[in-house]
């Protein structure tokens, strides 16, 4: 069965470093997503990307974040300069039609220090 | 804001008893609902998902009841087992150009033996 993988499933880096989390959608989806979760909090979309670019984004997704989908399997999210309120899971998920069911991977756990 | 330390309903179960998992929802313009299953440290796992045309679908084992006028939507797992103890939560989808997921505060599932 499909699904989506993201690498690594978890990153520790110090504050003001950039990191990016990776990932890799469902082969035929179409439209890609990340989420994040802050321990013991609710899940919270960060962006939504078709078609090369951003369809939607939420306030947390500021000028800090990037999105890129660099070759046609790969999607990642860097973050420029990562502060200590960064720290929580970061979930990619992909998905065939926007209204359609988003399938999530594993996470990566990122940790500020 | 939210609070840190966000305190999830639970519901503890005995093993083969059903289940039934609540959730309220705010926005009355969502068009698309799903439920979500996540286990510790793992991402978010589709369940079933149901469209405001319906107000019933069934799946193995789940079904999942939309309830418009009052802005509410359950759960219910038949002969619940211990592999089904996770947090659950529902997620809303506004249609039409929005892609993303609003997701709910979860409930915690516990079955016991």
């Amino acid at each position: 069965e499909p699904e989506v993988t993201q690498t690594p499933s978890h990153q520790v880096t110090q504050m003001g470093q950039e990191v990016i989390l990776r990932c890799v959608p469902i082969s035929n989806h179409l439209y890609f997503y990340w989420y994040r979760q802050i321990l013991g909090q609710k899940v919270e979309f960060l962006v939504s990307f078709y078609n090369n670019e951003i369809s939607e984004k939420s306030e947390i997704f500021d000028d800090q974040f990037s999105v890129e989908r660099p070759d046609g399997s790969n999607f990642t999210l860097k973050i420029r300069s990562t502060k200590l309120e960064d720290s929580a899971m970061y979930f990619c998920a992909s998905s065939g039609d926007r209204g359609n069911t988003q399938y999530f991977g594993p996470g990566t756990r990122l940790t500020v220090l | 804001g939210e609070s840190v330390g966000l305190h999830l309903p639970t519901l503890s179960v005995q093993e083969g008893d059903n289940s039934i998992i609540n959730c309220a929802y705010s926005n009355s313009a969502s068009d698309y609902f799903i439920w979500y299953k996540q286990e510790s440290g793992k991402g978010p796992q589709f369940i079933i998902d149901i469209r405001s045309n319906m107000d019933k679908r069934q799946g193995q084992r789940v079904t999942v009841l939309l309830n418009k006028t009052v802005k509410h939507l359950s759960l219910q797992i038949a002969a619940t087992q211990p592999g089904d103890s996770a947090v659950y939560f529902c997620a809303e989808n506004e249609g039409g150009s929005n892609y993303k997921l609003t997701f709910g505060k979860g409930t915690l599932l516990t079955v016991n033996p």
